[in-house]
């Protein structure tokens, strides 16, 4: 069974800094690769998505994957202290809409 | 709006008692779920139930049971709560493969 793993648990970053969060899978088939973010009493919200290997940058964030690593991971520019949240990868493959794996999540603390 | 929608916000019982919480997606999905996310904020799928076809995670208990009238509803019963249930339970829509899943605000069950 997929198992997605993500690092650091938590980070703390100053208001301006860069964020970096880091997840790996282990099933090679995955396909689709999520960054999802929940802040406090909220339900998880996608973020960003990335399905081929290289960068994909959306303003302030750039996701990175890397297949034959097995990783994917989320940088964050200028972190705001609105980033402070709860940041979930998420791991699909194509068959099975059981198919749907989530990491444990970083807690992302963005420090004014 | 189009969204996830989920009722109540928070429920709180006795053990021993039955409880429904129920979901309704306007997203014209075809998929939906339902999540367990306990105080560690960790993310386990529960079920996933796709044109009438339902998934169920082998170690969710059996007091638990999804209940779904249409592909826009899935409501979640649990018969006989137990401690161990206190939760937030997350319910979440997926139109396709390759696409992200929508999350709804989640229902807070607290067992007394």
């Amino acid at each position: 069974q997929q198992k997605v793993q993500q690092s650091p648990e938590s980070l703390i970053v100053p208001e301006g800094g860069m964020a970096s969060l880091n997840c790996t899978f282990s099933d090679r088939n995955s396909q689709y690769f999520w960054w999802y973010r929940q802040h406090s009493g909220e339900g998880p919200k996608a973020l960003m998505s990335i399905f081929s290997n290289g960068d994909k940058k959306e303003g302030r964030f750039t996701a990175h994957l890397n297949k034959a690593s097995l990783h994917v991971s989320l940088h964050i520019k200028d972190s705001q202290p609105s980033d402070s949240a709860l940041y979930f990868c998420a791991v699909s493959g194509n068959t099975g809409y059981q198919n749907f794996y989530f990491g444990k999540g970083t807690s992302l603390t963005v420090i004014p | 709006e189009t969204a996830v929608f989920q009722t109540p916000n928070y429920h709180v019982t006795q053990v021993g008692n039955e409880v429904s919480f129920n979901c309704k997606q306007t997203l014209g999905h075809d998929t939906m779920y339902w999540y367990k996310q306990d105080s560690k904020k960790l993310l386990k799928i529960m079920f996933s139930y796709n044109n009438k076809q339902l998934i169920v995670n082998e170690t969710v208990p059996r007091r638990f049971s999804p209940q779904s009238s249409d592909k826009a509803h899935l409501n979640l019963r649990i018969k006989s709560v137990e401690p161990e249930d206190s939760a937030v339970y997350l319910c979440a829509s997926r139109r396709d493969w390759a696409y992200e899943q929508y999350f709804g605000p989640g229902t807070r069950l607290t067992v007394l």
